[in-house]
């Protein structure tokens, strides 16, 4: 079993939709949660952290469940321009530093 | 903007060619790492410093070999390439003192070995 687990998707929306994806992680011991955004043939870029008590920036939302040990990302009111696919990266425990990063989840918003 | 650069960034080489792949960071990081990511495919660590003159391999086996001796350049070497070498390599920091920071990454580099 992989240590952080995502579904690859597809996922394909209209224009306006809310979509959400999950992210599970196997080490209880993680403490760092994080959403990255990767546009095609590009870098990952920091979309947010994750904090304990959720956290909203704009149209996203970011879960954290330990109980069930996965993190979600919720999307509002999608745009053409959130198609991307969205890593979930967790730390690694005793705070290394080290993200594990899942294979990621793409995105399609259509018109 | 982000404060770390890689060069070149697309490089084609002929097998059995030595390669430096370049990453410098203006942040002050002390923790840098090195990704390979096939086109579709996810991240994996090939290296990672946690300051100077540490380097450590990360979970995918690599024929390549890091570098730390200053804080801000963290460069990448093949001695020989193969086709198999063939990829996306993408250079990141991080400040251990920063945690929820995450990483910051390079813009990478393409890498076809022919």
């Amino acid at each position: 079993r992989k240590e952080v687990e995502q579904d690859p998707g597809p996922f394909n929306v209209p224009e306006g939709a809310t979509v959400a994806f999950n992210c599970t992680y196997s080490n209880s011991a993680s403490q760092s949660f994080f959403w990255y955004r990767q546009d095609c043939r590009k870098e990952p870029k920091l979309l947010m952290s994750v904090y304990s008590s959720g956290n909203e920036d704009g149209r996203f939302t970011a879960q954290l469940n330990r109980a069930s040990q996965y993190i979600s990302l919720l999307i509002r009111d999608s745009k053409l321009s959130d198609s991307a696919t969205y890593l979930c990266a967790v730390n690694t425990a005793g705070n290394t530093g080290k993200l594990i990063f899942g294979q990621g989840t793409t995105l399609q918003v259509k018109p | 903007e982000a404060d770390i650069y890689q060069t070149p960034r697309y490089l084609v080489i002929g097998t059995g060619k030595k390669i430096t792949l370049e990453c410098s960071q203006t942040m002050g990081h002390d923790k840098m790492y090195w990704y390979q990511q096939d086109p579709g495919m996810e991240l994996h660590l090939i290296h990672y410093s946690y300051g100077v003159n540490s380097t450590e391999k990360g979970d995918l086996s690599s024929e390549s070999t890091v570098s730390r001796i200053r804080t801000e350049h963290f460069p990448l070497t093949l001695e020989s390439a193969r086709p198999s070498h063939t990829s996306q390599y993408l250079c990141a920091s991080s400040d251990s003192g920063r945690t929820n920071y995450g990483y910051t990454f390079g813009s990478g580099t393409r890498l076809t070995v022919v």
